[in-house]
């Protein structure tokens, strides 16, 4: 199976910043990298694939990048409604296989 | 707009079998071009994909469960559902159905819709 390393585990940061989630793969997977957001009790909602194209209603300040075996989530000027975590999966071969996630908080 | 809800059981006793169904709207999972995907995540850790059934039979599993696992659909119902066998208290988690869907010019294989979950305890 192909492990997914997210880095770091937890980041506290301010409304208005610039946030920096790292995602290595344990294998080259190409693009083929995809990122979630989940908020507490709820399920997690697909923000962007192949690794830079955002799903429809994302908002812009969510950018993806990477290829190979590492990639890169920001989120720029960062928004309450961001106070979350976030998965990256990756979907180059089965079992796909997921990050162990990043939460973000509130400092 | 495509939702999916799971149903089932919240407490299976050990060694029984655990059995959930995911019922779709907005959807038709007979249609074909989509993948109904089940993904679990324990309790404060990550997820972890279980399988998929795709063109009404089509089965593919997780090798790390697949001697446990089954996915069956009902297109006439429009749900699709996972039994796992023999449950330990390893198998306590809050299970999804999600929606699998190849997107972008690589084709890549994304969950783009989920349900909200719904957590299965093993325990006697």
């Amino acid at each position: 199976d192909i492990q997914m390393t997210q880095s770091p585990s937890s980041l506290s940061a301010s409304v208005g910043d610039r946030v920096t989630i790292t995602c290595r793969a344990s294998q080259t997977i190409s693009s083929y990298l995809n990122w979630y957001q989940q908020k507490p009790g709820k399920a997690p909602k697909l923000l962007i694939y192949a690794p830079s194209t955002l799903e429809s209603g994302v908002p812009s300040r969510f950018s993806g990048s990477g290829s190979g075996t590492d990639f890169t989530l920001t989120i720029s000027n960062l928004q309450p409604e961001d106070f979350a975590t976030y998965f990256c999966q990756q979907s180059y071969s089965t079992p796909w296989t997921f990050g162990q996630g990043t939460k973000v908080e509130i400092k | 707009q495509v939702q999916l809800q799971e149903s089932g059981p919240g407490l299976v006793k050990p060694s029984q079998t655990l059995s959930l169904t995911c019922t779709v709207s907005g959807d038709s999972i007979g249609s074909g071009g989509y993948y109904w995907t089940w993904i679990r995540q324990h309790p404060g850790k990550g997820l972890e994909w279980i399988g998929y059934i795709q063109y009404s039979k089509n089965t593919y599993y997780n090798p790390s469960l697949t001697s446990r696992v089954t996915i069956s659909e009902d297109t006439s119902e429009n749900q699709f559902s996972l039994r796992l066998t023999s449950v330990t208290a390893a198998d306590t988690a809050v299970y999804y159905c999600a929606r699998g869907a190849r997107k972008g010019v690589i084709v890549a294989d994304t969950f783009d819709y989920w349900g909200q979950g719904t957590l299965v305890t093993v325990s006697s």
